[in-house]
């Protein structure tokens, strides 16, 4: 299984909305992603987990809360979002720590902040 | 830090022409280099990859060399087809000393014309 898998596939949450993404993959792996990516452009890097501890916060707002419950399990909860929050939300993963790795990067949740 | 510079893009291309999209790097360590693809509305596809200088990344027709010595890991295709439209990513990772980040290119688009 070389799959990762986000649910839902698209979301349209009003600003004052509560909901979350979920992510999960089965290849034992134990680095896991979350990038935002605008239309036309390169995915941003959001969070980086680690064997299930946040390593990385590329200076995210807190409407934006990670989440990592086990080793296969990522999301991300969105609460008070805004309309420049809209875009594509992809979760990937990785092995940790092994150079000549790459990241396997899900189908993306496709969210609209109306 | 690191970074990716990719041609800019779109380039449109008659079917069964020849493709190159160019890309270089600048990194501290000594990454690996990846081309990620992305379909209209869907996630990133790892299309090849290189782990050390002078490694060839191929698959389904596409080529990429690694040269040290020219920072450079272009993408070519010897006879595009309509399928391969889409946006082409150049990425590199240094997993070890980066903790766990991917630096993207800023895409090329490539629309090929029956």
């Amino acid at each position: 299984d070389t799959e990762v898998t986000q649910t839902p596939k698209h979301l349209v949450m009003g600003m004052t909305n509560k909901k979350s993404l979920k992510c999960e993959q089965h290849m034992g792996h134990r680095a896991m992603y979350w990038y935002k990516q605008k239309a036309k452009k390169p995915p941003e890097l959001m969070f980086v987990y680690s064997y299930e501890k946040l390593s990385i916060n590329e200076s995210v707002p807190s409407r934006f809360s990670p989440e990592c419950p086990n080793s296969s399990l990522l999301n991300l909860h969105l609460h008070a979002l805004q309309p420049e929050d809209s875009a594509l939300y992809l979760c990937a993963s990785s092995q940790v720590g092994m150079k000549n790795t790459e990241a396997f990067f899900g189908q993306g949740t496709r969210l609209t902040v109306v | 830090g690191d970074s990716v510079t990719q041609m800019e893009g779109p380039v449109t291309l008659s079917e069964e022409a020849f493709l190159t999209i160019n890309c270089t790097y600048t990194a501290t360590g000594y990454p690996s280099l990846f081309w990620y693809v992305q379909y209209p509305g869907e996630g990133l596809q790892l299309l090849l990859k290189a782990t050390k200088a002078d490694d060839k990344g191929s698959n389904k027709g596409f080529e990429a060399t690694y040269r040290k010595e020219t920072t450079s890991f272009h993408l070519e295709k010897g006879s595009v087809q309509v399928s391969d439209s889409a946006v082409y990513f150049c990425a590199l990772s240094d997993r070890v000393t980066n903790a766990g980040k991917s630096t993207f290119g800023d895409g090329t688009t490539l629309t090929v014309k029956p």
